[in-house]
């Protein structure tokens, strides 16, 4: 079936540093691949997504890319703020068979000014 | 524009009390209506999916059921709340496969079962 692991939290990172949170997954055929963020107390907010191989998915500083190579997505942000604290979802849906997501388990991010 | 909004936001519910949450997605036709539950510890457990009116596919055995009476409406119940039912609950909506397939989320709902 189809599967996705995201590293061990919690990320704990000073203003204006780099960020990466590392993304693989198993999945048949061609999967899309997103990434949400969770902020405290809110529900999943789409963050980008990338549909096929080398696409890069970018919003508000974060970018990821595609890499069927690999098979990964790992979320990237070259100056995080303190405002980027929260919960970071990686996801897939598979593009044959069953529509239904799957979700990795999640990477808190703690930004410290 | 598509929005997706549930209800209510928090709750506090007696153990073996009922429990409805609601959930109605507006700007879209047809869309697979998903009910999730995010327990501490921040994972996402999936309970319920529907891909339209009347149809309910459980993933995890319990004592919630789900519902979908209309297109756009689906509703999360239990007739006896056990403490192990709380947690946050999110509704979700995607469009039908083939049709582009992102998952949108709603602002989720606090059950404390007390």
């Amino acid at each position: 079936g189809n599967s996705v692991t995201q590293m061990e939290g919690p990320v704990t990172l000073s203003e204006e540093a780099f960020l990466t949170i590392n993304c693989t997954y198993t999945a048949t055929g061609y999967p899309s691949l997103f990434w949400y963020v969770q902020y405290p107390g809110e529900g999943l907010q789409l963050l980008l997504k990338a549909t096929k191989a080398d696409d890069k998915g970018s919003n508000k500083g974060f970018e990821a890319t595609y890499r069927k190579e690999t098979t990964s997505f790992h979320l990237e942000k070259g100056s995080v703020q303190v405002s980027d604290s929260a919960v970071y979802f990686c996801a897939l849906t598979a593009s044959g068979g069953s529509y239904i997501p799957t979700f990795g388990r999640g990477t808190s991010l703690i930004v410290h000014p | 524009s598509q929005t997706i909004h549930q209800w209510p936001a928090t709750l506090v519910q007696p153990v073996g009390s009922p429990l409805s949450l609601e959930c109605t997605v507006e700007g879209t036709s047809n869309p697979n209506l998903y009910w999730y539950r995010q327990a501490a510890g921040r994972g996402l457990q999936l309970l319920f999916y529907s891909v339209g009116i009347g149809q309910i596919s459980s993933e995890v055995p319990q004592n919630l059921s789900a519902s979908r009476p209309q297109d756009r409406q689906f509703i999360l119940s239990s007739k006896k709340l056990l403490l192990s039912d709380s947690g946050f609950y999110l509704c979700a909506w995607s469009r039908p496969p083939g049709t582009g397939n992102t998952i949108y989320f709603g602002e989720g709902s606090w059950l404390t079962v007390v």
